[in-house]
């Protein structure tokens, strides 16, 4: 059964940090990982997606890596911002069977205090 | 619709009661999931439909949970005798189909805040 686990669980930096958040899951047969970004009393909003094929992505000051051999990926933020504070989640997706659903880990929550 | 649309975005029932959740997804998706997140978790998987049949209800955790998306579009989850235990955030997400050229990427709504007394 695939887990997965995010570190840490919450976080508080000063605007203008960069900032790394950790993802790491158990089954490395996986067909993508997904990052979301969740605002209190929200759903999530989609950030990035990385293919199993894939290493990396990048949208603006948001870069996600993939290390499937490893089970990790992490979430590099820039110059983060307060506006940036929210909970960040990580889900995979298995690459087989009749399962097409996300796996997610509990999420890191951000504060970025201005 | 532009986005996956989900009501009512807040339900408050007794316990006992029997309650439905609708999800309106965006418009071409053929796959539907349905989550739940209960404070300070992650979404936990319930059921997944492929157009109209549900290929993958392992989530559910009790036969008072079922769902139905008859036309392959919009999809309800019904809850019966309602426990305080259901309690949570339901959220509904949809993507392109597999079989077609897409990146498997899930868009979720803003979810039903379900609140059982």
């Amino acid at each position: 059964k695939q887990e997965v686990t995010q570190i840490p669980a919450a976080l508080s930096v000063p605007e203008g940090e960069n900032l790394v958040l950790n993802c790491s899951f158990t089954d490395s047969a996986i067909y993508n990982l997904q990052w979301f970004r969740q605002d209190p009393g929200k759903g999530l909003t989609s950030l990035l997606l990385i293919q199993s094929s894939q290493r990396e992505q990048t949208s603006g000051r948001l870069n996600a890596s993939l290390d499937k051999s490893s089970g990790r990926s992490t979430l590099y933020i820039a110059a983060s911002q307060p506006g940036d504070s929210a909970t960040y989640l990580c889900a995979v997706r298995r690459s087989s069977g009749s399962a097409r659903q996300l796996t997610f880990g509990s999420g890191t929550q951000l504060t970025v205090l201005p | 619709g532009a986005g996956v649309s989900q009501t009512p975005s807040n339900k408050v029932t007794e316990k006992g009661k029997y309650v439905e959740l609708r999800c309106d997804p965006i418009s071409g998706h053929t796959a539907l999931y349905w989550y739940r997140q209960s404070l300070g978790q992650g979404p936990e998987f319930l059921i997944y439909f492929q157009g109209t049949g549900a290929a993958d209800d392992s989530g559910l955790p009790n036969d008072r949970f079922f769902a139905v998306r008859p036309e392959g579009s919009v999809s309800t989850l019904k809850i019966q005798r309602t426990e305080r235990g259901d309690s949570a955030v339901y959220l509904c997400a949809s993507s392109l189909s597999r079989q077609r050229v897409n990146t498997g990427e899930l868009f979720f709504g803003e979810g039903s805040r379900l609140t059982v007394l």
